[in-house]
Formats: C-alpha cells, structure tokens, sequence
C-alpha cells in the first residue's frame, strides 16, 4: 500500500543511453514533484506538475524531459545519459492546489551512469 | 540567492538525551516551514511543521521552534532513541509549490 511508488529502485547504465523513472501516487493528490538528492545529501526540486499542468521547471537540462499523463503519475525521462546525472531521484507529490501542504516521496530511484 | 542551510552538518548525543538541529534561513518571505527525516534508504519523511504566525509547535517527542527575527528554526527532539538516527532536513516554502530543502544533519544516536 505503498503512497508513492517508483520504479525502478536501482538504475545502472552506461553513459549516452536514454533511460526513464517512473512515478505512482495513489493518495489522490494534485500535484507531483521530482527531485534530485547528490552524494552529499543535497535535495533539489527538478519539475512540479499540477493536475498535469508543468508549474515548476527549475535549471535542468533539457535532456531531462517529465511527463504526466494523468494526475496519478509523472515519469522523468533522461536523455544521452551524463556521469553527472548519478543521483537518487525522488518522485514526491502533495495534496495542494496552490496551498502548502507537506509532501510525501516515493522511495528513490538510485541512478548510476558508468 | 534562496538558501536554507544547517549549522552542524553531524551530530552525536547518546541514547535518551535531548537532540537539537539548528537550521538558517534566509528568505525572510518564507511563511512555511518543515522538518523532514531521512532514513538510510528511504525518502525523506515528514516529522512536523509551523506556519509563520507561530513561533513553538509541539508533536510526539519532538518541537519545532521558529525565531524570525535571526531567521531561524531548530527541531528538537526529548529522549532520543536509536530509531531517530537519520538525517534531518529543515525546508521552507515562501507560498505555492516550490520548497527549498536545507543541506541536511545527520543525526548518529549512541547506545
């Protein structure tokens, strides 16, 4: 009964292929984020989607393309994969529709571009 | 630019003391604040929050305080247990959608 979902866990890859995380909430919220944790920990939002409607797109590449094809999901797709790119990604969402509201995230899909 | 850092990036204390996580802001239009825990393996989890119209919330074990005026929060957590070893990250929100997470502390709890 997981909240919110990714998939996969675990993300090994060579450098230039495309790849792509997926991401499930089943609480019914509006909205739904990715961020980017580094090695040291550091968390930064990449792209905020609202009832499907792009609302956040912080200074990511434009390799990194998300999509949302209903309010349940949003899928981060990553083009020519970067060594740079190796991070755990972490799906969250929130029940807000322009109101701050906690948000809840996903388990974190640990990337590793070789 | 927006940032919101901590002041002790590690912090040690033995089982059933009190812990305290100090972090700085520096948006004094921010009007929301959380505290998220971070478990080894997981997603960052979220423990307690306070609006800017308040200045001290408690939960279970733990307490938010919230100082404007020097722009800073600190969460504070009575009787520590090995099951709060995690890393700590303090967040705020200016309105909307967009939360700035803080560096993060790790907090190691001592047998």
């Amino acid at each position: 009964d997981t909240a919110v979902s990714q998939t996969p866990k675990y993300l090994v890859t060579q450098m230039g292929n495309d790849k792509s995380i997926k991401c499930e909430q089943n609480l019914g919220h509006d909205t739904m984020y990715w961020y980017k944790q580094d090695s040291k920990k550091f968390l930064k939002i990449m792209f905020s989607y609202n009832n499907k409607e792009l609302i956040i797109n912080e200074t990511v590449p434009n390799r990194f393309s998300p999509k949302s094809p209903d309010k349940a999901h949003l899928n981060l797709h990553i083009n020519s994969l970067e060594l740079g790119d190796s991070a755990v990604y972490f799906c969250a969402s929130s029940g807000g529709a322009g109101v701050q509201e906690t948000q809840y995230f996903g388990p974190g899909t640990r990337l590793l571009v070789l | 630019g927006e940032s919101v850092g901590l002041h002790l990036p590690t912090l040690s204390v033995q089982e059933g003391d009190n812990s305290i996580i100090n972090c700085a802001y520096s948006n004094s239009a921010s009007d929301y604040f959380i505290w998220y825990k971070q478990e080894s393996g997981k997603g960052p989890q979220f423990i307690i929050d306070i609006r800017s119209n308040m200045d001290k919330r408690q939960g279970q074990r733990v307490t938010v305080l919230l100082n404007k005026t020097v722009k800073h929060l600190s969460l504070q957590i009575a009787a520590t247990q090995p099951g709060d070893s995690a890393v700590y990250f303090c967040a705020e929100n200016t309105g909307g959608f967009k939360t700035i997470f803080g560096a993060g502390t790790r907090l190691f709890v001592k047998a």
